[in-house]
């Protein structure tokens, strides 16, 4: 267990629809960062949180959007669903985010999201 | 061509066999993270190196900066080591994750 946990484990909804995935980091950890993956595309970086700002972007489309609460949780926000957004989407946090050095992250178990 | 770079991307062992997996990347990193993803979809970090060589249990990681490659050693493998093993680097002063395409590895009894 990571300490990372995610809600929705599993996610089943239609094209069109928009759903919300939560994430909350380890006790102690400032940054939160998002990732997709999908069978095609495999693991890809969509944004990183850090203390509440955003501090990087990837591979996010503008249907998406996140944010981080004061109380560090974060949120995806994803709309006008579309079957190829239909991946497990991981987030992953971790102490630092910011600065020249690098801190390992630790991810959550996952959110399933299927639409059909 | 990616950026990180597995190899092979499908390994089918015995038990007891020594496995390595490798790595290669193409740009300029911080450090190099290995992760492990069982078929139930969740994913560990296994070990996270900028330099050298770690070890944890039967696992060994080893990473060279100037060759821009890693490898991810298992030894005594067992059929509870099959899984989906990623490498992801860290660019420069970044933290932003790029991945391999992973190394899928099944052991058999």
């Amino acid at each position: 267990d990571s300490g990372v946990t995610q809600t929705p484990k599993h996610l089943i909804t239609a094209t069109g629809q928009r759903v919300t995935l939560r994430c909350s980091p380890r006790s102690g950890d400032l940054s939160v960062y998002w990732y997709q993956q999908s069978l095609d595309q495999g693991l890809q970086f969509l944004i990183q949180y850090y203390n509440g700002e955003e501090r990087a972007k990837g591979n996010i489309l503008e249907r998406f959007s996140a944010q981080q609460f004061p109380d560090l949780h974060s949120e995806l926000n994803l709309s006008s669903l579309e079957l190829g957004d239909s991946a497990l989407y991981f987030c992953a946090s971790s102490v630092g985010g910011a600065g020249v050095s690098y801190n390992e992250q630790f991810f959550g178990p996952g959110t399933r999201l299927t639409v059909l | 061509k990616n950026e990180v770079e597995q190899s092979p991307q499908n390994l089918t062992a015995q038990e007891g066999e020594f496995i390595t997996i490798n790595c290669s990347y193409s740009v300029g990193i911080s450090a190099l993270h290995w992760l492990q993803q069982h078929p139930g979809g969740g994913i560990v970090s296994l070990f996270m190196l900028s330099s050298g060589k770690k070890k944890h249990g039967r696992l060994i990681a080893t990473i060279n900066i100037q060759e821009k490659h890693s490898s991810l050693h298992i030894t005594a493998s067992h059929p509870r080591d099959s899984a989906v093993y990623i490498c992801a680097v860290i660019l420069g002063f970044s933290q932003k994750l790029v991945f391999g395409q992973g190394a899928r590895l099944t052991i058999n009894p």
